[in-house]
């Protein structure tokens, strides 16, 4: 079984200042490990991928991730913080024989604030 | 925008009544797979459709259903409508190649009310 646990329901940061997004993992097998965006009454924006190779993934928007094996993590973060980044955020893995399956976290609300 | 579109935007229906949700994937996507968000909560996965088939499902009972038409293109069927499936519907395209499925891309949604 696959699942992913997002610990934050809301982290605050100041603009300007670095955020972080915590998530965690467990698979069976290889992750694959991913991070989208949801804005209110909204798809699902793809921010950004882990498959394999460098642990620092870097993606849309200034975002970047790094995957930690040995933690089992995969925070999501920024250097300076947006207004414009304030939305939900959920972290996904489906793994090597997991037929792409997703599976989400519950979401983690940002809150950016002047 | 991801190119991936749903229809409708939003959907209201009474209980043991039936609803066809329909998403239109990306240009050059072959795999079309629906999530079920409901307030508050991660998307759930319902089932995944490759080359017309089902390739995948989610614990979801089976008056959850699905379709997926040669343009890849994909229908998603609810028959017996209960309150608890008051939700957003979410489909998202993507390419397989091989044996691996590539990132997932999701339409707006269809927000489903069950009354």
């Amino acid at each position: 079984a696959q699942s992913v646990a997002q610990p934050e329901d809301q982290v605050n940061v100041a603009e300007g200042n670095p955020l972080t997004v915590k998530c965690t993992y467990s698979v069976s097998g290889n992750p694959y490990l991913f991070w989208y965006v949801q804005y209110p009454n909204r798809g699902l924006q793809f921010l950004l991928k882990y498959i394999t190779g460098d642990n620092l993934v870097k993606g849309s928007y200034g975002f970047e991730a790094e995957f930690n094996k040995s933690q089992t993590s995969f925070h999501l973060k920024k250097p300076s913080a947006l207004v414009s980044d304030s939305a939900l955020y959920f972290c996904a893995v489906s793994f090597t024989g997991g037929g792409n399956k997703l599976t989400f976290g519950t979401g983690t609300q940002l809150k950016v604030e002047l | 925008e991801t190119g991936v579109t749903q229809s409708p935007t939003h959907l209201i229906k009474t209980r043991g009544q039936q609803v066809t949700l329909r998403c239109s994937s990306q240009s050059g996507h072959n795999t079309v797979s629906w999530y079920q968000q409901a307030l508050g909560q991660g998307p759930q996965f319902i089932f995944q459709y490759y080359r017309e088939e089902e390739n995948g499902r989610g614990n979801f009972p089976p008056r959850f259903s699905g379709l997926q038409f040669p343009n890849y293109s994909s229908e998603l069927n609810v028959n017996a409508l209960e309150l608890d499936d008051s939700a957003l519907y979410l489909c998202a395209s993507s390419l397989r190649v091989g044996g691996r499925t590539d990132t997932q891309y999701f339409g707006p949604g269809t927000r489903l009310t069950v009354l």
